[in-house]
């Protein structure tokens, strides 16, 4: 398994700031994922983080919104950009080990006002 | 979209086995299925995965019908801090996890 850990673990802002998410990892990983949890809602997944190259966004995600750096194997982070209140979710990272199974971090919990 | 259908929810007995099934009649060769957990707003738990034979861990049994078609997570002894989300889904190895709505199992005492 990997052990992962997301920073902050919740934050309140006001709209039109952004927020940087961070994703650490314990141990060296390809792939690392980001999730979006809208309230309610099931989890969805916004993009891939690709190391040493540009994210892979899925549809109705882009980069302006959501900028997306991965420096090494085991740090990522997420920046939810120019936030409304329709940014208030829970962000997820996961990120997939070579046991073929994503595991997932704790989540960030935004509320923006 | 996800790949798979499940109720939306069930209660099952506290101490009782739950058996959570899941319908997955498109699914690929290739495609294993996944099974996690989200305990009110935490991350997603890693449950089980398999992908022909049934597999047991410390967790869960995983049964999977021999086309494959659908299965059946089975927690044997359900407890309280089993209530929880439940998420069947199918992939590639190393492929994206999408989710769908999942089941919500409420244990009851």
């Amino acid at each position: 398994s990997a052990v992962i850990s997301q920073k902050p673990s919740r934050d309140i802002c006001q709209r039109g700031t952004s927020l940087t998410i961070q994703c650490q990892v314990d141990s060296q990983v390809t792939m690392m994922f980001w999730y979006r949890q809208q309230p309610g809602q099931s989890l969805t997944l916004i993009a891939t983080a690709n190391q040493g190259s540009e994210a892979t966004y899925e549809s109705g995600f882009v980069i302006d919104k959501f900028p997306i750096s991965r420096p090494n194997l085991t740090f990522s982070t997420l920046t939810v950009s120019n936030m409304s209140p329709e940014d208030s979710s829970i962000y997820l990272c996961s990120v997939e080990t070579n046991q073929e199974t994503q595991y997932f971090g704790p989540g960030t919990r935004l509320l923006v006002l | 979209d996800a790949k798979t259908t499940q109720p939306p929810s069930m209660d099952c007995a506290e101490g009782r086995a739950a058996n959570l099934p899941c319908n997955h009649s498109t699914i690929s060769g290739n495609e294993y299925v996944y099974w996690y957990r989200q305990i009110h707003s935490q991350g997603p738990q890693y449950i089980i995965h398999g992908l022909k034979n049934n597999e047991t861990n410390e967790m869960a049994s995983l049964i999977i019908t021999e086309d494959r078609k659908s299965s059946t997570l089975i927690l044997p002894h359900a407890t309280l801090r089993d209530t929880a989300v439940y998420y069947c889904i199918v992939r590639v190895a190393f492929g994206k996890v999408i989710f769908g709505p999942g089941t919500s199992l409420s244990v009851i005492p």
